[in-house]
């Protein structure tokens, strides 16, 4: 098994610029979500899902789009990047709530 | 929400010393993360636990649901062993994220 799988894993943008960041797992787990780390803060939520069709928001969401058509795909979308979204993000599955969480390899995004 | 501390925030340790972070946080939990991240590296997870210690080689995790407190563990720390270590507690409800620490980030030298 492959487990989570994002990419790209490295990524500079233009400001206004849209991209989306891709996140699938192969473990048939229902629960994911996206987060980004950034320096002293730790990692916080942008948006989750917890089954395919059904997504809401997290902590931080202005700026970003999910869906989820499937339950293996969740990607997150910027619809106009800006320098406030330079960070690192991270998508993440489980298959329950309380259950071993795996995450994808992270991608370092700049937008200058 | 859930409120997650973490300390120390950063650690500094010789090679064979024994190291302890601690994590606390506010609102009763049915489980609790431990994590790790190398330097420009992903996270993986290294523990889940609900209740009393895991052992894994030379990490040991602890948690005691009545003071809402974790340790993480490590018995002669090796060079290889730095890195950031996160606690993470479950968002709530059915909504399946979680709610991360700070983060130790821990340099063991030789």
């Amino acid at each position: 098994n492959a487990g989570v799988t994002q990419t790209p894993k490295f990524q500079v943008l233009k400001t206004g610029q849209s991209m989306t960041l891709q996140c699938a797992q192969d473990m048939n787990h229902e629960y994911m979500s996206w987060y980004r780390q950034d320096p002293g803060m730790g990692l916080r939520l942008i948006h989750y899902s917890v089954g395919a069709g059904i997504t809401d928001q997290g902590e931080v969401p202005n700026g970003y789009n999910v869906s989820r058509s499937t339950t293996e795909d969740f990607p997150l979308r910027l619809l106009s990047a800006a320098p406030s979204q330079t960070s690192v993000y991270f998508c993440a599955s489980l298959q329950r709530v309380n259950t071993e969480a795996f995450f994808g390899q992270g991608t370092r995004l700049t937008v200058v | 929400k859930n409120e997650v501390e973490q300390s120390p925030q950063n650690l500094t340790a010789q090679e064979g010393e024994f190291i302890t972070i601690n994590c606390s946080y506010s609102v009763g939990i049915s489980a609790l993360h431990w994590l790790q991240q190398h330097p420009g590296g992903g996270i993986v997870s290294l523990f889940m636990l609900s209740s009393g210690k895991k052992k894994h080689g030379r990490l040991i995790a602890t948690i005691n649901i009545q003071e809402k407190h974790s340790s993480l563990h490590i018995t002669a720390s090796h060079p290889r062993d730095s890195a950031v270590y996160i606690c993470a507690v479950p968002g709530g409800g059915s909504q399946g994220n979680l709610i991360f620490g700070k983060g130790t980030k821990l340099s063991v030298k030789p």
